[in-house]
């Protein structure tokens, strides 16, 4: 039982290229989150998909499009990569509500230089 | 923007000694309250989820306690471990989704 797959796990990116990052999760989980952590700022909400069909701007969404492609994927898009979104992204995934917690992918590390 | 503060923001003790940690978010339109358990290089993990008022949730030698009302909630480690080590996360639900702390990090010393 994989849980929560995230690909790839390391990207450098230069200034204004683009890249998507893929999110899988095999626990029929309705909703899944996109989350960046920056040092001093803790796990702060990017994009968020309540159910199939639905997505909805977290926190800090700005310079990013999401994908939810099916029940178990949903994919996070930088269109034109700038320094500031040099991060460790997060994918993470729930059943509705929350309610036993959420399961997190391992991450992905994206320097844009 | 909803905060969720958490306090201490980092602790270093003694194996065995007990520590304890707080959460605070707002005390109106409570959903729930969770606590993650994040070590170094790897994914937070779910500790509890807490949903009622004067809850109080145990795992081994954690627990927690929750108090709707005043909008607190605190993190209990019975005799730490060096294994304990690790950041422990809060997060408010609001409505559908978690707005998460900035987390207390825990060092344990042999």
């Amino acid at each position: 039982n994989a849980g929560v797959t995230q690909t790839p796990k390391f990207q450098v990116l230069k200034t204004g290229q683009s890249m998507t990052l893929q999110c899988a999760q095999d626990m029929n989980h309705n909703s899944m989150y996109w989350y960046r952590q920056d040092p001093g700022m803790g796990l702060r909400l990017i994009y968020y998909s309540a159910s199939e069909g639905t997505t909805d701007k977290g926190e800090v969404p700005n310079g990013y499009n999401v994908s939810r492609l099916n029940k178990r994927e949903f994919s996070l898009r930088l269109e034109s990569a700038a320094p500031s979104q040099t991060s460790v992204y997060f994918c993470a995934s729930s059943a509705t509500g929350g309610r036993y917690g959420y399961t997190f992918g391992s991450g992905t590390r994206l320097t844009v230089v | 923007i909803l905060n969720v503060e958490q306090s201490p923001q980092s602790l270093h003790v003694q194996e065995g000694d007990s520590t304890n940690f707080t959460c605070s978010f707002p005390s109106s339109n409570f959903y729930a309250l969770h606590w993650y358990r994040w070590e170094t290089a790897k994914s937070p993990e779910a500790l509890f989820v807490m949903t009622l008022n004067g809850d109080e949730k145990k795992k081994g030698r954690i627990s927690a306690t929750l108090n709707t009302k005043e909008g607190y909630s605190y993190l209990y480690i019975k005799g730490s471990q060096p294994e304990d080590s690790a950041t422990y996360l809060c997060a408010f639900r609001d409505t559908d989704k978690l707005i998460f702390g900035t987390g207390t990090r825990l060092q344990v010393f042999p």
